[in-house]
């Protein structure tokens, strides 16, 4: 069975301070995606990242970034110098390679950014 | 990537009626997904439906309640039948993407239903 947990169900910051949402995923996979989509206001759900399980390389794309740490199982997601407009609720996600591409999603973690 | 529409994108219905959602994605893929989110809640997965077969349902979800078609590679529709309050939810479809690095579900932008 695969399990994603977003322990963080909302935070708040103010604008330009740094923020880090976690995630801890449980698999039997050996393979397997892990993901972070970010769902604004307005209901859809936008793509960031896909990380193999075979690739531990942290990533930087602007003022994102991401940990993953697959001795702790954690894919952890950073935003830098938060604006308002990161205001949105961020979901980690998880596709094991024998899940049947299904992907399964955490909670969810709500981000407030205050001017 | 790819890039996804869905119609409607809301809807005020009436209970004990039915709506129909359509999914359109700009290029032919193999498997669509179709998701229900409840209002403050994560995504479920209702079933997966490939091109070709019946869809594949999700415990707790069944083809009289929500039907499925698949007609080409571009295009799905989903069903909410006999409409309660309790199916007010988003509804996305997703589409999943094969690249060199991996496998990635892309999402539609949701269809927003309110059931009176």
């Amino acid at each position: 069975a695969q399990k994603v947990t977003q322990a963080q169900t909302e935070i708040s910051v103010v604008e330009k301070e740094d923020v880090t949402l976690d995630c801890v995923y449980e698999t039997r996979d050996t393979t397997y995606y892990l993901f972070w989509y970010k769902q604004p206001p307005s209901g859809e759900l936008v793509f960031l990242i896909r990380r193999n399980s075979f690739d531990e390389q942290n990533e930087i794309s602007g003022r994102y970034s991401w940990n993953f740490q697959k001795s702790t199982s954690s894919f952890n997601f950073t935003i830098t110098a938060s604006q308002v407009v990161d205001s949105a609720v961020y979901f980690c996600a998880l596709i094991g390679n024998n899940a049947g591409n299904m992907l399964t999603f955490g909670g969810g973690t709500r981000l407030m950014v205050k001017p | 990537s790819a890039v996804i529409s869905q119609k409607p994108s809301r809807d005020i219905c009436q209970r004990g009626t039915s709506l129909t959602i359509q999914c359109q994605v700009d290029s032919q893929v193999t498997m669509m997904f179709w998701y229900r989110q409840q209002p403050g809640q994560s995504l479920t997965l209702i079933a997966t439906a490939n091109q070709g077969s019946e869809a594949t349902y999700e415990s707790g979800f069944v083809i009289d309640k929500f039907p499925i078609s698949r007609p080409n590679l571009t295009f799905s529709t989903l069903t909410v039948s006999n409409m309660s309050p309790e199916d007010s939810s988003i509804y996305l479809c997703s589409v999943e993407v094969l690249l060199p690095e991996g496998v990635t579900q892309y999402f539609g932008p949701g269809t927003r239903l309110t059931v009176l």
